[in-house]
């Protein structure tokens, strides 16, 4: 069974620059995550799905960060306009239900922007 | 102060020794606790999951929970050298307004060396 997808692997981009991260969950799960990780730190929720409704998204940045699950399955995570300070590994996780339930991770999108 | 804390190491040890990973959090609602693992370039992995107090032991790894004293380890028996990576111990509640969300220590980086 294939894990959580995402694409792309890495992105280098300028600041200033839009850019977007795209995440297939596993099948069948309908909770998806997208979770930041600064180098040397552990991971960071940045938004939650159940299904297609975000019910988490308190840590969010939304001035410049934005993300949609349409048809709740894949879900695209977008920058825009991207900072020196968004270099950091973008993860994606999916799990069936909510809390207590197992969370499986992407092997992120890592972003560096100059 | 973070909700969760872990030292980051580095920890070196030789291969087949025994070594110990802790971490501590604040928030009592926590009820739920994962160890994850994660290799350079990669997604976290998870490693071993208990809920609410005890101990749970899967091969060589054995994890400990003890809510009175709000602190957690993760125990590896007979390290080898593919055990080196970084361990990350993440925790979750079943209850309030942060219900799904998981927090995560920043990680101990682990070398096992030959």
């Amino acid at each position: 069974e294939a894990g959580v997808v995402q694409s792309p692997r890495y992105k280098i981009i300028e600041k200033k620059q839009p850019v977007a991260f795209w995440c297939n969950p596993i099948s069948g799960h309908n909770t998806l995550y997208w979770y930041l990780q600064n180098l040397g730190q552990g991971p960071e929720l940045l938004i939650r799905y159940e299904n297609e409704e975000a019910v988490d998204d308190s840590q969010l940045p939304k001035d410049r960060f934005s993300a949609e699950r349409l048809k709740g399955v894949d879900s695209t995570l977008k920058i825009q306009p991207a900072e020196l300070g968004d270099s950091a590994v973008y993860l994606c996780a999916s799990s069936f239900g909510g809390s207590g339930n197992t969370i499986y991770f992407g092997e992120g999108s890592w972003l560096t922007v100059v | 102060q973070k909700e969760v804390e872990q030292d980051p190491g580095p920890l070196s040890v030789p291969e087949g020794a025994i070594v110990s990973l802790n971490c501590t959090y604040s928030n009592s609602a926590f009820q739920y606790f994962m160890w994850y693992r994660q290799y350079s370039r990669k997604g976290p992995e998870l490693l071993m999951y208990t809920y609410s107090s005890g101990n749970k032991e899967d091969g060589r790894f054995t994890a400990q929970v003890d809510k009175s004293s709000k602190y957690i380890s993760l125990f590896i028996r007979d390290s080898q050298p593919s055990d080196s990576a970084t361990y990350l111990c993440a925790m979750s509640a079943n209850r309030g307004s942060t219900l799904g969300r998981l927090y995560f220590g920043r990680g101990t980086q682990l070398t096992v060396w030959p």
